[in-house]
């Protein structure tokens, strides 16, 4: 059974609207994460969560909006949709333990969005 | 901003023979994972090293975080082992991983 899930597989949106991305853990995890990737570009960071509150932001549009309303849940927002917005959105979680330590991160399937 | 430079991009292997694949960073990093992305796009969870070495079955990682790199061997290639290969690491700030741009491995019989 899938672990993270991530809903939908595929998206597709046109120009100024507005998507929200699911992501649901069962790893028991307390930290989550949104990364996303872009044509011919690594995978990048974009925010992280622990215990529901944001933790990192590296994501300088306030167009997109993490949302966690469970402690196993962080969807994103993604308001008034660009072109350049169109990538494979990965969630991801781990067992923060706090403070400078650092748990391994596991991935969900990625949401491959498609702007037009 | 930190980078990850992976190398190399691309790599052909014979069934049976072996390879390095290696990541250098630009900063101190305090731990570094491996993954490989598989025929659906997932990225499956190969290593986790805040420092040392750390094998499984033929494949063998390393972590220096002083020296700022990271390897990964693969012994005895099989035809499963083909697909992306991305190293990712922690700095000592942030909360997420930077992603190299990752290695096509294929492994020919």
């Amino acid at each position: 059974d899938p672990k993270i899930i991530q809903k939908p597989k595929y998206l597709v949106a046109v120009t100024g609207s507005e998507k929200i991305l699911i992501c649901e853990q069962y790893l028991g995890h307390n930290a989550m994460y949104w990364y996303r990737q872009s044509a011919k570009k690594p995978l990048e960071f974009m925010f992280s969560y622990s215990y529901q509150k944001l933790m990192d932001n590296q994501t300088a549009s306030s167009r997109f909006q993490p949302q966690s309303s469970k402690k196993n849940h962080l969807d994103l927002q993604i308001t008034a949709l660009k072109p350049d917005d169109s990538a494979t959105y990965f969630c991801a979680s781990s067992q923060d333990g706090g403070g400078r330590t650092y748990a391994e991160q596991f991935f969900g399937p990625g949401t491959r969005l498609t702007v037009l | 901003g930190d980078q990850v430079e992976q190398s190399p991009s691309a790599l052909s292997l014979h069934e049976g023979t072996g390879s390095a694949l290696r990541c250098n960073f630009t900063t101190t990093m305090r731990a570094v994972q491996w993954f490989r992305k598989n025929s659906r796009g997932s990225l499956i969870n190969l290593f986790y090293l805040a420092s040392g070495t750390k094998e499984n079955g033929r494949l063998k990682s390393a972590f220096d975080s002083k020296e700022r790199y990271s390897t990964l061997h693969i012994r005895d290639a099989q035809l499963e082992d083909s697909g992306t290969y991305f190293c990712a690491a922690l700095n000592n700030y942030a909360q997420g991983l930077t992603f190299g741009l990752g290695t096509r491995v294929s492994v020919f019989p």
